[in-house]
């Protein structure tokens, strides 16, 4: 069975320093990572993919199999990323999505 | 285009009553999921609708279930509400060929007293 962890439930940094929210999965195939953001009083929307291998206001996550980790990171954390992030996996052709229980992340100026 | 909509946003209910939601895909999405977030957990995947058909479900027991219309529009109905079914009930929608890209709704927040 797949599943995703997401250790912290509450994250605090100051303005401008970097930002790490750990991600763990358990999947014995190859699965298919997503970060997903709810900023306050909006609905759940897509910030990226690992597929993609892209940059989304400044954030990136790696898929590191080895580690079964998609940890997101970002350099300098600004106060508008003050949001509740969740890891979610997908696998294959399951087509359905297994979410972490989410990291509220709070940027303090 | 008004993205992925559901109705009604809040509902209360009592135990043992039945409930519906409704949900309308984003435009040019033809797959519907739903999914159930109770307090401070993620989203826990209930099923997925594609061509009118339940195509992948959840550990989810039989009193959940649903249906997909010809328009694509979805809904979630729940049989004999237990109070552990308070939640929020979020749909969300992608098109079958998009890599399961998935756009979420407001979701519906239901109460069961």
């Amino acid at each position: 069975a797949q599943r995703v962890t997401q250790p912290e439930k509450l994250l605090s940094v100051f303005k401008g320093a970097p930002v790490e929210l750990k991600c763990n999965y358990s999947y014995s195939g190859s699965p298919e990572l997503f970060w997903y953001v709810q900023y306050s009083r909006q609905r759940l929307q897509l910030l990226l993919r690992h597929i993609s291998r892209e940059s989304i206001k400044g954030f990136t996550a790696d898929l590191n199999k080895g580690e079964t980790s998609f940890h997101l990171k970002k350099p300098f954390a600004q106060e508008e990323d003050s949001a509740m992030y969740y890891c979610a996996l997908n696998s294959g052709s399951a087509r359905q999505l297994t979410f972490g229980s989410g990291t509220q992340l709070t940027v303090l100026p | 285009d008004a993205g992925v909509t559901q109705s009604p946003t809040h509902l209360i209910k009592t135990r043992g009553q039945q409930v519906t939601l409704r949900c309308s895909p984003k435009s040019g999405h033809d797959t519907v999921s739903w999914y159930q977030q109770a307090l401070g957990q993620g989203p826990q995947f209930i099923f997925q609708y594609y061509e009118e058909e339940e195509r992948q479900r959840g550990n989810f027991p039989d009193r959940f279930s649903g249906h997909q219309f010809p328009n694509y529009s979805s809904e979630l109905n729940v049989n004999a509400l237990l109070l552990g079914d308070s939640a929020l009930y979020l749909c969300a929608s992608s098109f079958a060929g998009s890599k399961n890209i998935q756009y979420f709704g407001a979701g519906t927040r239901l109460s069961v007293l």
